[in-house]
């Protein structure tokens, strides 16, 4: 499956732990994108990277969030201090800037609950 | 980003085309609509954009209306599997814009 991947695919954990997630994008797209989705809602964006670089955070991701893509490869993104608003789905996408159409491919998601 | 407006569901019969509306009153000269569909427990998954033109692929097609304002995704035969909730997103790209707005969508039900 050359698909975006993220692990893991469910998370439960208790108010206050650290989680991280990762996502390993379509092979040389050079974009990746973190997205969050409540239920009934559409995704929220998080931020953003062009290859290891992080050129937007949304208002959303807090300073308890941080993303990373250490080589322009995979990225991971950690919750520090969980809280009970922080669960919901959190989307991984990829594109390639400059090729096509430009699309965003999803991964299936990681699935958060924080009891 | 251009806000869209969508029904909030609709149902279609199976074997039959299913049109769903979309709104996007704003939208500017550069900007393009987007349609996006997310099955149950999966990530959105592209389905079409365009400017002006209509356009047609293996999925659906688009028509948007000559002044843009308003646009029709079109699956032409509906099956169970395209139950689904569908976005339609207005946004500056392709090559430039870098994040999808979503709003809340159509949830599409396709009834046997």
């Amino acid at each position: 499956d050359t698909g975006v991947s993220q692990d893991p695919r469910h998370k439960i954990t208790k108010r206050g732990q650290n989680v991280t997630f990762r996502c390993d994008p379509i092979s040389e797209h050079n974009r990746l994108y973190w997205y969050r989705q409540t239920l009934g809602q559409g995704p929220e964006f998080l931020t953003y990277f062009q290859n290891e670089a992080q050129l937007e955070k949304s208002r959303l991701l807090s300073d308890r969030f941080s993303a990373e893509r250490p080589k322009g490869s995979f990225s991971t993104l950690e919750i520090q201090r969980t809280e009970q608003g922080d669960s919901a789905m959190y989307l991984c996408a990829s594109s390639s800037l400059g090729q096509g159409s430009n699309e965003q491919f999803f991964g299936p998601g990681t699935r958060l609950t924080v009891l | 980003d251009a806000k869209t407006t969508q029904p909030p569901s609709m149902d279609c019969a199976e074997g039959r085309a299913a049109n769903l509306p979309c709104n996007h009153s704003t939208i500017s000269g550069n900007e393009y609509v987007y349609w996006y569909r997310q099955i149950h427990s999966q990530g959105p998954q592209y389905i079409i954009h365009g400017l002006k033109n209509n356009e047609t692929n293996e999925m659906a097609s688009l028509i948007i209306t000559e002044d843009r304002k308003s646009s029709t995704l079109i699956l032409p035969h509906a099956t169970l599997r395209d139950t689904a909730v569908y976005y339609c997103i207005v946004r500056v790209g392709p090559s430039n814009d870098y994040k999808l707005s979503f709003g809340a969508g159509t949830t599409v039900t396709v009834r046997a």
